[in-house]
């Protein structure tokens, strides 16, 4: 069965520290593609990052960054000098390919962030 | 614009009072889904459609019901609504190409919904 996991419920930080968001997930599909989610208090999701399981380079974007380890079932988000507007719930998400369970989307519980100043 | 919208944002309701929140893309998309969100539970999805006449359920279709007779249109149905029900909806659309494997959904703004 597909499931994401994150254990880290909520999270707080003072501005400028650097955070990491872990996310753990389950699959039996070979072909994959991993999501990060930003929902800041106003509600909307916003799309962060998307990667396939064929591609474990990792990612930096800025000041995120994103750590894919398939060997761990790991993709961990890695918010650096973190700022108040930073302050959000984060989700991870698993989702299928166009090949199979393409609309099949699973999303972690969430993590909230809140980054103080 | 590029958008999809949702319609009402807010509604407070009754158990038992059918009612329906609408869902609309104005991008062409093929795929749409529902979600619902609740604390500690992330988002589920509900039911998801590949096409005009085209559903299935997801992960929490209990108490649901959808239709899509437009491809732009994409309707959530609570025929019979509980307290239970209670949650933040969010409406999504996607599309499929040969040279694009992924699902890159377009989220709604949400609709926060309580059944009293």
């Amino acid at each position: 069965a597909q499931k994401v996991t994150q254990a880290q419920t909520e999270i707080s930080v003072v501005e400028k520290e650097d955070v990491t968001l872990d996310c753990v997930y389950e699959t039996r599909d070979t072909t994959y593609y991993l999501f990060w989610y930003k929902q800041p208090p106003s509600g909307e999701l916003v799309f962060l990052i998307r990667r396939n399981s064929f591609d474990e380079q990792n990612e930096i974007s800025g000041r995120y960054s994103w750590n894919f380890q398939k060997s761990t079932s790991s993709f961990n988000f890695t918010i650096t000098a973190s700022q108040v507007v930073d302050s959000a719930v984060y989700f991870c998400a698993l989702s299928g390919t166009l090949l199979y369970n393409f609309n099949k989307f699973y999303f972690g519980s969430g993590t909230k962030l809140n980054v103080k100043p | 614009e590029a958008q999809v919208t949702q319609n009402p944002r807010y509604l407070i309701t009754v158990t038992g009072k059918k009612l329906t929140v609408t869902c609309s893309q104005n991008m062409n998309h093929e795929y749409m889904s529902w979600y619902r969100q609740d604390p500690g539970l992330g988002l589920r999805q509900i039911y998801y459609s590949m096409n005009v006449e085209v559903t299935d359920k997801g992960d929490v279709p209990e108490g649901y019901k959808v239709s899509r007779k437009e491809k732009r249109n994409f309707p959530l149905i609570l025929e019979s609504p509980s307290p239970n029900q209670t949650s933040l909806y969010f409406c999504a659309s996607s599309f499929a190409t040969s040279g694009k494997f992924y699902n890159e959904q377009f989220f709604g703004p949400g609709t926060r919904l309580t059944v009293l």
